[in-house]
């Protein structure tokens, strides 16, 4: 069955920078786009960014471009995101999915804490 | 980019009774291959988010046939036929069309 676990979620300063894995399994990774989407607290569910198979399509949503690089290793299964320069309004909890138009399986999260 | 607006943002509803749900999009989400990338999704408090409906219509694998999706263009309708204690929780509409893909508020059922 589809598995998708994050790690690496932290409570960091403004200004800091995190790295976000996500270990996907029971699939054929490399076929798939994959994505994070992230909730802040008591809030709604935001895109933030995407990745291709062979990760020569990549977006961003405008609140992390330039801060936020998303990346994927097909051979460890594994889509990463990393996350420099950050804010308190990127304090959330953050979702590794599949598939970011169907959105089919999501991960159970990983929360990012910044605050001094 | 495209607004995504659900309503109502609360919803009260007795067991056994029907609920509805509207999602309506500022832009058309028929995208270039002829899909309409509307997805609804259940959250419990302290979960992931669970998707019921796809293609605004068509039901997840294990969702129960009591929940159904209409709609198309701009808008949309999640319809819980009886409400079961189970169902609580927020639930989301989705567009996958156009990029930043973007959700509803969400809807509050609470029994």
């Amino acid at each position: 069955q589809v598995q998708l676990v994050e790690s690496g979620g932290a409570l960091v300063q403004p200004g800091g920078s995190l790295r976000l894995s996500c270990a996907a399994s029971g699939f054929t990774f490399r076929d798939y786009y994959m994505s994070w989407i992230r909730q802040a607290p008591g809030k709604g569910l935001e895109s933030v960014s995407y990745i291709s198979g062979g990760s020569n399509d990549i977006q961003y949503s405008d609140s992390v471009r330039g801060r936020f690089t998303i990346s994927r290793d097909n051979a460890r299964n594994a889509v990463y995101l990393q996350m420099n320069d950050l804010r308190v309004e990127d304090t959330a909890v953050y979702y590794c999915t599949r598939d970011p138009r169907h959105f089919d399986y999501c991960g159970q999260g990983a929360l990012v804490t910044v605050s001094s | 980019d495209v607004v995504v607006t659900q309503s109502p943002l609360s919803l009260p509803v007795g067991l056994g009774q029907p609920a509805f749900i509207s999602c309506r999009s500022s832009r058309n989400l028929v995208y270039s291959d002829g899909n309409t990338y509307l997805n609804w999704f259940h959250q419990r408090p302290g979960q992931s988010p669970r998707r019921l409906i796809y293609h605004a219509s068509k039901r997840d694998s294990g969702v129960p046939d009591r929940f159904s999706g209409s709609g198309s263009g701009t808008e949309f309708t999640l319809k819980i036929n009886r409400v079961e204690a189970e169902d609580i929780g927020v639930y989301y509409c989705m567009q996958g069309t156009h990029w930043p893909f973007s959700f509803g508020g969400g809807t509050k059922v609470e029994i």
